[in-house]
């Protein structure tokens, strides 16, 4: 089944750590996407990739960091830079950044950060 | 103009009632509008997705309502199930080919839904 893997699923980190989140994608999408979420909040973008080796910056970028060296994978840097890292992270692709369907995401299960 | 506009924030029904949420947007280059459900713990997933040139979608219990002219669209849950607390995304994507495709989906803020028995 074609789909988005996510890992760890939960992870905890002492202040102070940088932690890195593993996103891969094995439905052949070309974008890559990564949102938080806080309790009881919406979506906020932190990164997005539409092709490889390229990557930009959303909303809420400032201490976090990504690569898209490969079309499967893009893995999200909880950097020590970041105030309150504490969320749920989502991952999510699309088929292409075209326009209609093709922007469609397709999420991930998510991977719970919890500072210590 | 970029934003989508959700309500309400957060919605009880009883079981069998219909849940009504509504969403509004002013970027006219929008031509896409998918709804998510996410379910507590778990990432937002496709519930049913509506393109301008009709004025509803219905799959089985739940209906997408379309205005183009007023710039709003809503969804529409009948007889609704406990089984359907969650919360609830709306969104908008311009259509495909258009100058501004490559722009990423934007989201409403999400309704919460509960359903009480």
């Amino acid at each position: 089944d074609g789909g988005i893997t996510q890992s760890p699923k939960y992870l905890f980190r002492k202040e102070g750590q940088n932690v890195t989140l593993s996103c891969e994608q094995n439905l052949n999408h070309d974008a890559m996407y990564w949102y938080r979420q806080d309790p009881g909040q919406g979506l906020r973008l932190i990164y997005y990739s539409q092709i490889v080796n390229d990557f930009q910056k959303g909303d809420i970028a400032e201490g976090y960091s990504v690569s898209r060296e490969k079309k499967e994978s893009f893995p999200l840097t909880v950097t020590s830079a970041q105030k309150n890292p504490t969320a749920f992270y989502l991952c999510a692709s699309s088929i292409s950044p075209i326009g209609g369907e093709a922007n469609v995401l397709t999420f991930g299960a998510g991977s719970r950060l919890t500072v210590l | 103009q970029q934003q989508v506009k959700q309500s309400p924030q957060s919605l009880i029904v009883q079981k069998g009632g219909i849940s009504i949420i509504n969403c509004a947007y002013e970027n006219t280059a929008f031509d896409y509008f998918p709804w998510y459900q996410q379910f507590p713990g778990k990432g937002p997933a496709l519930l049913i997705a509506i393109r301008p040139d009709v004025s509803e979608k219905k799959e089985g219990r739940f209906t997408i309502s379309f205005n183009k002219s007023a710039k709003q669209f809503s969804l529409h849950i009948m007889d609704s199930q406990p089984g359907d607390s969650a919360t609830y995304f709306c969104a908008a994507t311009p259509g495909f080919g258009d100058p501004f495709g490559n722009e990423k989906l934007t989201f409403g803020t999400g309704t919460r839904l509960t359903i009480i028995p």
